[in-house]
This record gives structure tokens, sequence and C-alpha cells, in this order.
């Protein structure tokens, strides 16, 4: 039973461009979560999606940023127009019920 | 506003001994925490986890003890290995009308001594 995936692994953008950052659920699994590690910082949480439903997205920055997870294929987190302070580790966590596993994670570097 | 912190950014051991990683929480509403180890570049993986009617979590050499009354988690290694040297996480969720969110403290990097 493979793990999460997520792909790219390390992701460059200049200032202004888009990044799509895909997660593949472990096998079984149909609760996704985004969640970004800033530089010297914990993890924190960004949104929670099932099926074609948003959750929760209290965590999301209002503007730039959303999330999907379509009935079929990969969860997409995706950030519009980047910017410098978007630097960061993301990660994708899926869960059966209530444990949640991570993915290796996507790096993604602003320049 | 911090409700789940691990005020230790840093703890060293030698081989053999114990190593107790330490997180405190605020909110009462928590009802589910978990432990995490982190190697650089890599996903958090999932040591154990404890429910709030329990106060202990054993598997293996991994020992969970929750104190709910002091809002206080921690987690026991022995014995410990350098092989266990990473950044360790704690986290916790309300379950059962939040859908489960993990809140995450800022992490302890424990390095183990040969």
């Amino acid at each position: 039973n493979a793990g999460v995936m997520q792909n790219p692994r390390h992701l460059v953008r200049r200032r202004g461009q888009e990044a799509r950052l895909r997660c593949s659920p472990m096998k079984g699994h149909s609760h996704v979560y985004w969640y970004r590690q800033l530089p010297e910082e914990g993890l924190k949480f960004m949104v929670y999606l099932q099926k074609e439903n948003i959750i929760d997205e209290s965590g999301m920055p209002k503007e730039r940023f959303s999330a999907e997870f379509p009935k079929e294929g990969p969860s997409i987190l995706r950030i519009q127009q980047v910017v410098r302070g978007d630097s960061a580790a993301y990660f994708c966590a899926s869960s059966p019920e209530v444990t949640q596993y991570f993915g290796p994670g996507t790096r993604l570097t602003v320049l | 506003d911090q409700q789940v912190k691990q005020n230790s950014p840093s703890l060293s051991v030698q081989e053999g001994r114990i190593s107790i990683l330490n997180c405190d929480y605020t909110n009462s509403m928590f009802d589910y925490f978990l432990w995490y180890k982190k190697y650089p570049a890599e996903g958090p993986t999932f040591l154990i986890s404890i429910s709030s009617i329990k106060d202990k979590n054993e598997d293996g050499r991994f020992t969970v003890f929750l104190n709910k009354s002091a809002k206080h988690l921690s987690l026991h290694i022995v014995p410990s290995q350098p092989g266990d040297s990473a950044v360790y996480f704690c986290a916790a969720s309300q379950t059962y009308n939040q859908g489960g969110k993990l809140i995450f403290g800022q992490g302890t990097e424990l390095s183990v001594k040969p």
C-alpha cells in the first residue's frame, strides 16, 4: 500500500507565477489535509477536503490560494501570483478517520 | 495564539537512556493527541497517539502520557537510539466537530549521542 504521494518534490517559481502542488492520498483514505511549514516554524493547518468538498478552509490565506479534491485524480493546492513569502514546505496528509499520514512534501521556492 | 507548545527546542540524550519530550496545550476541547517524528527534507512520520479518555498508551519503545488536568502530554522513548535523532512534533485535534485538523507544536530536536 503506497503512502501519500506528493509532486513535485521541489518547485521553483518567479514572483507572479502560479504554483500547483499535487497530492494523492493513501488508498482508501477519503480525507485530505494541507499544511504549510515556514522556515523555523511548526506545521500550520491550511485546508481540509473530502472528495469534491471543502470541509474546512479556515487556515487558507484569503487571496491567491485555492484547493480542490476532485472526484477523480489528486488533490491540488493552487497558489496564484506567488510572492517570496510563499516560500515554504507544503505537506499533504490523508486519513481514513482520525490519524493523519503525511506525504514527503513539496518545497516551494519563489525567486 | 499558540494552543500547543513545546517549550524545549532541543534535547540531548545519551544512547540507551530515556528521552522525555514534553508538550503543553491550552484548549480543553482537544480530544486526540499525536506525536510525529520528522527528518530534514521529509514529511512527518506518525509515531503514536492517545485519546483523551486514556492517560497512557504504549507502543514498543514509545509511551505517551496524558495529564488532562495539567493539559500536558509527554513522549517517553526508552531506550534511546542514535536513529531516534530527529525533530519531534506533538499535535492535537478536536475530532468531534472540527474535522480533526491538527494543531502542531513548534517541535523539539532530539539528539541521541552514542
